[in-house]
């Protein structure tokens, strides 16, 4: 089964610390993307970073990076520096090709909320 | 260079009528996925486009339901005789033709039935 676990419904942190959200996949395949996705309240989700599974360095984007184990099948994101506009829910994803068609594999997400 | 836009944002409609929803995606982008996230959830996948032809539909995606990319451009998706477990948040994204590339949203259609 390909699946996607977010071990934590509810984060917070204070504004200017370093926070992680964890997540754990399934997936038979070797070849692979990883994604966090970030989904403010009542707005749009949007791409914070992705990792190719056949790359053994860590992706970063600014504040954000991921501390990939692809023995361990984990892909955690740490925020550091958080600011009160990182406050949202984060999914984290892979996307699977099956039969020509591709598709992603979401998470339940975690709800993150930045505190002054 | 929009974003791909979804149309209406907000649906309230009463069980048993029929509903459509229009995705219009990146002008560049010939991929277009359908996603349903319902409260608490992740988005879980209902179909997929590849321009004009649709090469995938999830399990989730009943007789009631059927979507279409007639020209390869925008896709609508229509629930007919909507029941209240169709009540959910409709996504859609789209992605270029390169294998395994980001996908990107639209803001979603929010589909409420009394």
């Amino acid at each position: 089964a390909q699946t996607v676990t977010q071990s934590q419904p509810e984060m917070s942190v204070q504004e200017a610390e370093t926070v992680t959200l964890s997540c754990t996949y399934d997936t038979s395949e070797n070849n692979y993307y990883l994604f966090w996705y970030k989904q403010p309240p009542s707005r749009q989700m949007i791409l914070v970073i992705r990792q190719e599974a056949y790359k053994q360095q860590n992706a970063t984007e600014n504040r954000f990076s991921v501390n990939f184990q692809k023995a361990a099948k984990s892909f955690s994101l740490k925020i550091s520096d958080s600011q009160l506009g990182d406050t949202a829910m984060y999914f984290c994803a892979f996307i699977i090709t099956q039969g020509g068609s591709e598709k992603l594999v979401f998470g339940k997400g975690t709800k993150l909320t930045v505190n002054p | 260079d929009t974003g791909v836009s979804q149309d209406p944002r907000h649906k309230i409609t009463k069980r048993g009528q029929n509903v459509t929803f229009r995705c219009d995606p990146i002008s560049e982008h010939n991929r277009l996925y359908w996603y349903r996230q319902t409260l608490g959830q992740g988005p879980e996948f209902l179909t997929y486009f590849q321009n004009e032809a649709q090469l995938e539909k999830s399990r989730l995606l009943s007789d009631r339901f059927s979507a279409e990319r007639p020209k390869g451009s925008f896709s609508t998706l229509e629930i007919q005789r909507t029941e209240q477990g169709d009540s959910a948040m409709y996504l859609c994204a789209s992605s270029s033709g390169r294998k395994q590339e980001t996908q990107y949203f639209g803001p979603g259609t929010r589909l409420l039935v009394l």
